[in-house]
C-alpha cells in the first residue's frame, strides 16, 4: 500500500545552519507530494506541495524538489531561525486519502 | 475567512461516557477527515467522507462513529468503546481534485480520559 517513510527525529540545530529532513514514499500511480508543519497544540498547515515528478514546491525559504527515480521529497532550508521550530510531516495523496509519515521535530537554538 | 472549526479545543471525558467532537468547515469542501494524533505516531486515519450522507472507516475506526449529514459538518463521537481515546484529534477537509490537492486542517481538540 501507500506509504511515507520520514527520518526521524528530534533535529536540533543553531540558528543559520543548514536543515535537510529526508522523506520517502511507496505509491501506486502517481501521487501528489506535501510537506505540513505543526506548531505545539495546533493544526497542520501546508508549507510546500508538488503535484508532478521534477516541480519544486517552495515557500517561507524551505523547498523540497519531486524526485520520482529515487522516490523522495526531501526538505531543505539553507539557514533556519529560532521561529522554524516545529514538527514536519511528510505526506502524499493519490486519490481520496493522504497518507502522512511520522513526523520529525526540529529545534533551532540561538 | 474559510476555513475549518473544531470545538471544543480541550475535552474531558470520564470513563464509559460518549463524547462527541465538532468539526465544522466553510470551504465547500465535499470530502472530511477525522485523524488522530498520538506522540510519536504521525496521524492515524479514523473515518473520511467523500460526500454526504456517506463515510468509510478508516484504519482505527473501532470505538469511533461519524455522521454526515450536511457537507459543512463531520462530527466525530468517541464512545465507551474506545478503551484508550486520550490523544489530540485534528479534522481536516479536500475540495479540489482528488490527488491533486492539499488537506485543510482545524486546530484539533485534545481529549483527556479522567
Amino acid at each position: 500500500g501507500d506509504s511515507v517513510t520520514q527520518m526521524e527525529g528530534p533535529v536540533t540545530l543553531s540558528e543559520e545552519a543548514f536543515l535537510t529532513i529526508n522523506c520517502t514514499y511507496t505509491a501506486t500511480g502517481y501521487p501528489s507530494l506535501f510537506w505540513y508543519v505543526q506548531y505545539p497544540g495546533e493544526g497542520l498547515q501546508l508549507l510546500l506541495k508538488a503535484t508532478k515528478a521534477d516541480d519544486k514546491g517552495s515557500n517561507k525559504g524551505f523547498e523540497a524538489t519531486y524526485r520520482k527515480e529515487t522516490t523522495s521529497f526531501h526538505l531543505e532550508k539553507g539557514s533556519v531561525q529560532v521561529s522554524d521550530s516545529a514538527v514536519y510531516f511528510c505526506a502524499l495523496s493519490t486519490g481520496n486519502q493522504f497518507y502522512f509519515g511520522t513526523g520529525t521535530s526540529l529545534t533551532v537554538i540561538p | 475567512d474559510g476555513g475549518i472549526t473544531q470545538s471544543p479545543k480541550y475535552l474531558f471525558r470520564k470513563e464509559g461516557q460518549n463524547v462527541t467532537l465538532s468539526c465544522e468547515q466553510n470551504l465547500n469542501h465535499d470530502a472530511m477527515y477525522w485523524y488522530r494524533q498520538d506522540p510519536g505516531q504521525g496521524l492515524r486515519l479514523i473515518y473520511y467522507s467523500q460526500i454526504v450522507n456517506d463515510f468509510q472507516k478508516g484504519d482505527i475506526a473501532e470505538g469511533y462513529s461519524v455522521s454526515r449529514e450536511k457537507k459543512e459538518s463531520f462530527p466525530l463521537t468517541v464512545t465507551s468503546a474506545q478503551k484508550n481515546p486520550t490523544a489530540f484529534y485534528l479534522c481536516a477537509s479536500n475540495g479540489g481534485i482528488p490527488g491533486r490537492t492539499e488537506a485543510f486542517f482545524g486546530q484539533g481538540t485534545r481529549l483527556t480520559v479522567v
